[in-house]
């Protein structure tokens, strides 16, 4: 069971937007602006995608955007393309214990 | 262009001690801008973040795995490197080095690195 949670998957069709939530506790995701957001392809390295809840990395595409409201923090797609799909995780900073925590992944399909 | 690249054994033996090492070109660790983290992937499962290794030589574990894992440096070489005690079948996983960034996320990803135990 993952400290954050996280739909197991979610699907669009190209063009279409879709969301990806990632829920926490009090002691992380609510109480600190340091949820980030992690792309990866079968067989590569994770990509940081989002940090600090919605600052984007240079070079990450601006259809990639993220939130927060509450314990629950939210990755945005818009305008899906077929190179979209992928896994994503999302982390946080927390004083549980971990310090540093993930979400279970959530697989994006494009139909 | 900040690169990291994992090295191991691949292949291990329960009860003994995983040693991984994570040479850093682009950038020398001497600066101390830079703190690795070690994370783990076990095969089809999510993400674990092991623990996070400070130039200053403070470190920080997985409190589920802080007994077993030690951090360290080697500056001559430009390597962070990770031992992780008394492996067993669970411990098998592609393991990651990255840099983070104050606690917050994960900026530079290496390639990975298989480790399987297996009798």
């Amino acid at each position: 069971q993952s400290a954050l949670t996280q739909p197991a998957s979610v699907s669009g069709s190209p063009g279409q937007s879709i969301t990806i939530s990632c829920t926490g506790i009090s002691s992380d995701v609510g109480v600190y602006d340091y949820v980030s957001w992690y792309q990866q392809h079968p067989g590569k390295a994770p990509k940081l995608m989002i940090y600090d809840v919605t600052n984007r990395p240079s070079g990450v595409s601006s259809r990639f955007s993220g939130s927060k409201s509450g314990n629950t923090a939210s990755l945005t797609i818009s305008g899906l393309q077929s190179e979209d799909e992928a896994d994503y995780y999302c982390s946080t900073y927390t004083t549980r214990g971990t310090i540093l925590i993930f979400g279970g992944g959530t697989r994006l399909t494009v139909l | 262009q900040l690169q990291l690249q994992e090295s191991g054994p691949g292949l291990m033996k329960p009860s003994e001690t995983l040693s991984l090492t994570c040479t850093v070109s682009g950038a020398s660790i001497s600066s101390g801008s830079y703190y690795c983290a070690w994370i783990r992937q076990p095969p089809g499962k999510g993400l674990e973040w092991i623990g996070t290794f400070y130039y200053s030589g403070s470190t920080y574990y997985n409190a589920s795995l802080k007994s077993r894992v030690t951090m360290s440096k080697d500056t001559s070489k430009n390597q962070f490197s990770l031992k992780l005690s008394s492996v067993t079948a669970a411990d098998t996983a592609l393991y990651y080095c990255a840099t983070v960034y104050r606690q917050r996320y994960f900026d530079y990803w290496g390639q990975g690195t298989l480790v399987t135990v297996s009798s």
